[in-house]
C-alpha cells in the first residue's frame, strides 16, 4: 500500500514564527486536504490542496494564515503563519484517489506546540 | 449542513468480546458515505471500514462492521473479539457523495474505547 509521510513529526516554535509541514506520498493522488486536530478536539477541514492553482478553504480558515502549495500530485505543504498558542494542534495532510480506491487515508500527523 | 453525533465520549470492554461504538448523522444529500476511524495515541488516523449510502449490505472488514440503519440514520461501528490493541480514540466521518473520501471528511467528536484484560 502507498506510504503517506509528514514532515516533521513534531516541533515546538515560539509565538509570532512560522512552520512549514510538508505531506509527501509515494504514488500520485487525486485530492490532498489539511485538517487540524486541537487539543481534545475532533477534526477540521483546513483546505483542500489543489494541484497547480490556490487551495479552497473552509469557513474560519484564511490563506495568509494557513498558505497551501501542492505543485505535484504527490506533494504538498501547510504553513502556519505568525503562531500563537492557539495554533498549538495536530496538523494532519489527507489523500484520496490511491491505487483508484475512494478512500480517504491519512498522513502520520505532525504535533505543533507553540509556546 | 451535515452533522455527525457521537454520544458516547467513552467506553470500556473486557478483552474478547465485542463492543458496539454508537453513530448517527444527519444531512439532507441524497448521497453520501460513511467513515470510520481510529485513532491511537501516537495521533495518527487509521480507516477502518466505509459505507456508501446506497450500498444494500452493511460493510465488514475483519474484526469490524458497521452497521448501517439508513432510516434511522446511524452508523454503529461493531468490533468483535476484542483486542488490547483496540484501545484508542474512535471517529465516525461522512461525506457528501457516495464516491467515498474525495470530498471533505465531517468527523464526530469521538468515542474513547478503552479494553481491559
Amino acid at each position: 500500500s502507498a506510504v503517506i509521510s509528514q514532515k516533521p513529526s513534531r516541533d515546538i516554535c515560539q509565538r509570532g514564527t512560522s512552520l512549514t509541514i510538508q505531506c509527501q506520498v509515494d504514488s500520485q493522488v487525486t485530492m490532498m486536504f489539511w485538517y487540524r486536530q486541537q487539543p481534545g478536539q475532533s477534526l477540521t477541514l483546513i483546505a483542500t490542496a489543489n494541484q497547480g492553482s490556490e487551495a479552497t478553504y473552509e469557513s474560519g480558515f484564511v490563506i495568509d494564515k494557513f498558505p497551501i502549495s501542492r505543485p505535484n500530485l504527490t506533494f504538498s505543504t501547510l504553513t502556519v503563519s505568525n503562531m500563537s498558542p492557539e495554533d498549538s494542534s495536530i496538523y494532519l495532510c489527507s489523500v484520496a484517489g490511491l491505487a483508484g480506491t475512494d478512500t480517504q487515508y491519512f498522513g502520520p500527523g505532525t504535533r505543533l506546540t507553540v509556546l | 449542513a451535515q452533522k455527525i453525533t457521537q454520544t458516547q465520549p467513552g467506553m470500556f470492554v473486557q478483552e474478547k468480546e465485542a463492543v458496539t461504538l454508537d453513530c448517527t448523522y444527519d444531512t439532507s444529500d441524497p448521497s453520501y458515505g460513511l467513515f470510520w476511524y481510529k485513532q491511537p495515541s501516537s495521533g495518527e488516523m487509521i480507516f477502518l471500514i466505509y459505507q456508501g449510502s446506497y450500498d444494500q449490505q452493511n460493510a465488514t472488514e475483519g474484526r469490524y462492521s458497521l452497521n448501517f440503519q439508513k432510516a434511522r440514520k446511524s452508523a454503529n461501528l461493531v468490533i468483535s473479539a476484542s483486542q488490547l490493541g483496540d484501545s484508542a480514540m474512535y471517529f465516525c466521518a461522512m461525506t457528501k457523495a457516495p464516491s467515498g473520501g474525495y470530498n471533505k471528511l465531517i468527523f464526530g467528536a469521538g468515542t474513547r474505547l478503552a479494553v481491559h484484560p
